[in-house]
């Protein structure tokens, strides 16, 4: 357990479904981040909050949609996705987008696959 | 912009083999390196750092100095056991330029050890 938990661990949807991810950490950090990592791709930064603040959008499709109500809570909101967004989806956290000494913690991530 | 560039893998050695995975960076000013390990079906763990020029991290017997000379940060390992198979990255953290700060990775080396 590192501090960061993402919920589910597995997720199985369909074209026209709409399920949303869940990443939750009571580290007191205040920078989230959502990743996606596919087979044989480096690691791709989808969306960074920095105090609840999105600072970030490196060109993510809208039918992926990031929520973070609270600096401990992050959600990836998912709708009508392609069979290609199928990957691991990993959220991390750190003490703020700007401090360069400290690391990311990241959580189990999301498999999703979409059929 | 700041970037990373690590050895192809996968790399396959016996158990109680000398481990060196090499990492170089490019970035502008003076970067924090990190080395990053993904256990199968997990998310990433922070296995040792270094935040200045000449410092050596270490973690579970792994090593890592960073050289500023040479713009590296090389991961070693005296003698690896079977349980240290895994996908590591190397990654950077700048405070300006191109990274805005965000942590940039390498595209990973997957490491599988024998019995």
């Amino acid at each position: 357990e590192t501090g960061v938990t993402q919920t589910p661990r597995h997720l199985v949807m369909g074209m026209t479904n709409k399920k949303s991810l869940k990443c939750e950490q009571h580290l007191g950090h205040n920078a989230m981040y959502w990743y996606k990592q596919s087979a044989k791709k480096p690691l791709e930064l989808m969306f960074v909050y920095n105090f609840k603040e999105q600072t970030e959008n490196n060109s993510v499709p809208s039918r992926f949609s990031p929520e973070c109500p609270n600096s401990s809570h992050l959600f990836l909101h998912l709708h009508t996705l392609q069979p290609e967004d199928s990957a691991l989806y990993l959220c991390a956290s750190s003490q703020d987008s700007t401090g360069q000494t400290y690391g990311y913690t990241f959580g189990s991530g999301t498999r999703l696959t979409v059929v | 912009g700041d970037s990373v560039t690590q050895m192809e893998g996968p790399v396959t050695l016996s158990e109680e083999a000398f481990l060196t995975i090499n990492c170089t960076y490019t970035a502008t000013g003076y970067p924090s390196l990190f080395w990053y390990v993904q256990y199968p079906g997990e998310g990433l763990q922070l296995l040792l750092k270094a935040t200045k020029a000449d410092d050596k991290g270490s973690n579970k017997g792994f090593e890592a100095t960073y050289r500023k000379e040479t713009t590296s940060f090389h991961l070693e390992k005296g003698s690896v056991q079977v349980s240290d198979s895994a996908v590591y990255f190397c990654a950077l953290r700048g405070n300006y330029g191109g990274s805005q700060g965000n942590l940039i990775f390498g595209k990973g080396t997957k490491l599988s050890v024998k019995p």
